[in-house]
């Protein structure tokens, strides 16, 4: 069974802080990594995409990547509280014909 | 640029009933994705569509079946509805196979 592991949260962080969001995966021949951003009763934002190790930066968002050890990670710098919300880390499955999702962790911004 | 639409935005059926959920992709956009998404869970693959042909399946059940039209839209079908069916309905376009997917607002389903 191919999975996605994050930590469901909350995670919790002062405004102006840097939120550190991790995922784990088991399908080793994935290629291809996502973080969405879900608000609440809304549909997932595509935030970020990485296909090789190391780090991706697009304006206070990195995404890093280590396929080695089957981890990819989203940080977010200077965090404010609209980035409250649902991130959820997909990865694509073998042959890419599919993504496989994680349950997502709750990020709260804190004023 | 238009982004994924789906349609309808909500839509209430009985047990039993059948459902049809269509969604329209971004302009130049050959692959569809279908996925469902239930309360506190991430999305889960039913379908994917590429150039017109099924090259993907979930583990989902016969009842549900898909198609993707020859302007590259695509409709979800779902025959004698569950309540388990409730869910959100997401439909996802992408250029290709294994890339960045861009999701529409969904169809929010409710099974009575």
């Amino acid at each position: 069974q191919k999975e996605v592991e994050q930590n469901s949260g909350p995670l919790s962080v002062p405004e102006g802080a840097i939120a550190s969001l991790n995922c784990t995966y088991s399908d080793r021949v994935s290629q291809s990594f996502f973080w969405y951003r879900q608000y609440s009763g809304k549909s997932p934002e595509l935030i970020m995409s990485i296909y090789s190790n190391g780090d991706k930066e697009d304006g206070r968002f990195t995404a890093q990547l280590n396929k080695a050890s089957q981890y990819v990670s989203l940080l977010i710098r200077d965090s404010q509280p609209s980035d409250s919300a649902t991130y959820l880390c997909a990865v694509n499955e073998g042959q890419g014909f599919s993504f496989i999702f994680g349950k997502g962790t709750r990020l709260l911004v804190k004023p | 640029d238009a982004g994924v639409t789906q349609s309808p935005t909500h839509l209430i059926k009985t047990r039993g009933q059948h459902v049809t959920l269509r969604c329209s992709p971004i302009s130049g956009h050959k692959s569809v994705s279908w996925y469902q998404q239930v309360l506190g869970q991430g999305p889960q693959f039913i379908f994917q569509y590429y150039e017109k042909e099924e090259r993907g399946r979930g583990n989902f059940p016969d009842r549900f079946s898909a198609r993707q039209f020859p302007n590259y839209s695509s409709e979800l079908n779902v025959n004698a509805l569950l309540l388990g069916d409730s869910a959100l309905y997401l439909c996802a376009s992408s250029p290709g196979v294994g890339t960045e997917a861009f999701f529409g607002q969904g169809t929010r389903l409710t099974v009575v």
